[in-house]
């Protein structure tokens, strides 16, 4: 199975920050390849899908990037509402999600 | 209004049976791949199943494997988690979440709110 790593595990920004999460699979993943963001006591929201592609209705400070086993989220100005759990997941096998990146204050 | 709701969380004892529930409206669920995904406590999301739209194909994660069921009856636009010989680590908040419509590559769009499943004598 592959293994999904990130990197890192959490961090502290403020608002207005350019914020970078690494996300590395064990194993070629092509670019299926997707971002979640996840609030406390909510389900994940999806952000980004196929690695670089943004959701209908998500911010576009939100930006992916990557291909093969190497991706990263970008969040370009961080705002309030962005603090939470980021995790990537990936859809070319069974669909292991990382551990997640905490992003708080 | 796009929309999945779990329900059939609950206490069971170690050994215990539940089944849950997701129901599906607002879009043609008999297109979709569908999953199920769950969350311990504290910890991260861990993906559990995964049915394609017509039912004929299922997959699930190693820890599940032989005491989870997944089905789906298209008919009534529901999903159904049987979960058999349960342990205090199936203890979660279980989503169901709505994938693809042409195969399973596709991301997971559309979440439930969760059910609680709590594993304990």
């Amino acid at each position: 199975d592959i293994q999904m790593t990130q990197s890192p595990s959490s961090l502290s920004a403020s608002v207005g920050d350019r914020v970078t999460i690494t996300c590395r699979a064990s194993q070629n993943v092509h670019s299926y390849l997707n971002w979640y963001q996840q609030k406390p006591g909510k389900p994940p929201k999806l952000l980004i899908y196929a690695a670089s592609s943004l959701q209908s209705g998500v911010p576009s400070r939100f930006s992916g990037s990557g291909s093969g086993t190497d991706f990263t989220l970008t969040i370009s100005s961080l705002q309030p509402e962005d603090f939470a759990t980021y995790y990537c997941q990936e859809s070319y096998n069974i669909h292991t999600f990382g551990p997640g990146t905490k992003v708080d204050i | 209004e796009v929309q999945l709701v779990e329900s059939g969380g609950g206490l069971v004892q170690p050994g215990g049976s539940l089944r849950l529930s997701c129901a599906a409206s607002g879009f043609t669920f008999s297109n979709y791949w569908v999953h199920w995904v769950r969350q311990a406590p504290g910890k991260g999301l861990v993906w559990v199943s995964r049915m394609n739209s017509d039912g004929s194909s299922t997959e699930y994660a190693d820890s599940v494997k032989g005491r989870f069921t997944f089905a789906r009856d298209n008919a009534r636009n529901t999903l159904y988690l049987q979960m058999n010989s349960l342990t205090a680590e199936d203890t979660a908040v279980y989503y169901c979440a709505r994938g693809g419509q042409f195969s399973y590559y596709y991301p997971m769009d559309v979440w439930g709110q969760g059910t609680t499943v709590t594993v304990s004598s």
